[in-house]
């Protein structure tokens, strides 16, 4: 059974830094990686999708990298805002035939002015 | 941009009442998700659901648990007697393929049960 991992629980830090969550995954036949956010109360908002086959995905400050080998996907925030401020929650599709995506208990980040 | 909707997005039952959560997916979307989050656990999967038939379902999804898509665009979850432990965030997605392609969820249905 697939178990994903993601460290910290909890991250504070100050405006401007950059970041790196970290989401590990203990059965490496997968079929991709999602990235969420979710607000307090809210839905999951797609951040990256990184296919298998592929090693990282950028959107804006956003960077995912994929390990597949490694069992372990990291996010990396460039130059954080306070609106970043938010639960992030990697998913894993796979392994096997299944296509149904699991989720780790996120890292909640609070970025502070 | 196209996106999934949820309604309602908070319901109030009664302990044993039934209740239908629902939802519209993208509309050129063919695969449909229901999972459900409990305030501070994880976000655990229920059933998946494709060409009008479950295709995977989770051992919570038990008896008291139903899923329909009952005119082309509605995709319904129902909860037949609900029990205080049903209490949680409710979360429909849906995706244009089963591989390689992102999971759009709704913003989510809020369930009490009291």
């Amino acid at each position: 059974k697939q178990e994903v991992t993601q460290i910290p629980a909890a991250l504070s830090v100050p405006e401007g830094e950059n970041l790196v969550l970290n989401c590990s995954f203990t059965d490496s036949a997968i079929y991709n990686l999602q990235w969420f956010r979710q607000d307090p109360g809210k839905g999951l908002t797609s951040l990256l999708l990184i296919q298998s086959s592929q090693r990282e995905q950028t959107s804006g400050r956003l960077n995912a990298s994929l390990d597949k080998s490694s069992g372990r996907s990291t996010l990396y925030i460039a130059a954080s805002q306070p609106g970043d401020s938010a639960t992030y929650l990697c998913a894993v599709k796979g392994p096997g035939g299944s296509y149904i995506p699991t989720f780790g208990r996120g890292t909640s980040l609070i970025v502070h002015p | 941009e196209p996106e999934v909707t949820q309604t309602p997005s908070h319901q109030v039952t009664q302990m044993g009442q039934e209740v239908i959560l629902r939802c519209v997916p993208i509309s050129n979307h063919l695969y449909f998700y229901w999972y459900r989050q409990i305030l501070g656990q994880k976000v655990e999967f229920l059933v998946s659901f494709y060409n009008n038939e479950i295709s995977e379902k989770s051992e919570i999804f038990d008896d008291q648990f139903s899923v329909e898509r009952p005119d082309g665009s509605n995709f319904t979850l129902k909860i037949r007697s609900t029990k205080l432990e049903d209490s949680a965030m409710y979360f429909c997605a849906s995706r244009y393929r089963e591989t390689n392609t992102e999971a759009f969820f709704g913003q989510g249905t809020r369930l009490t049960v009291v």
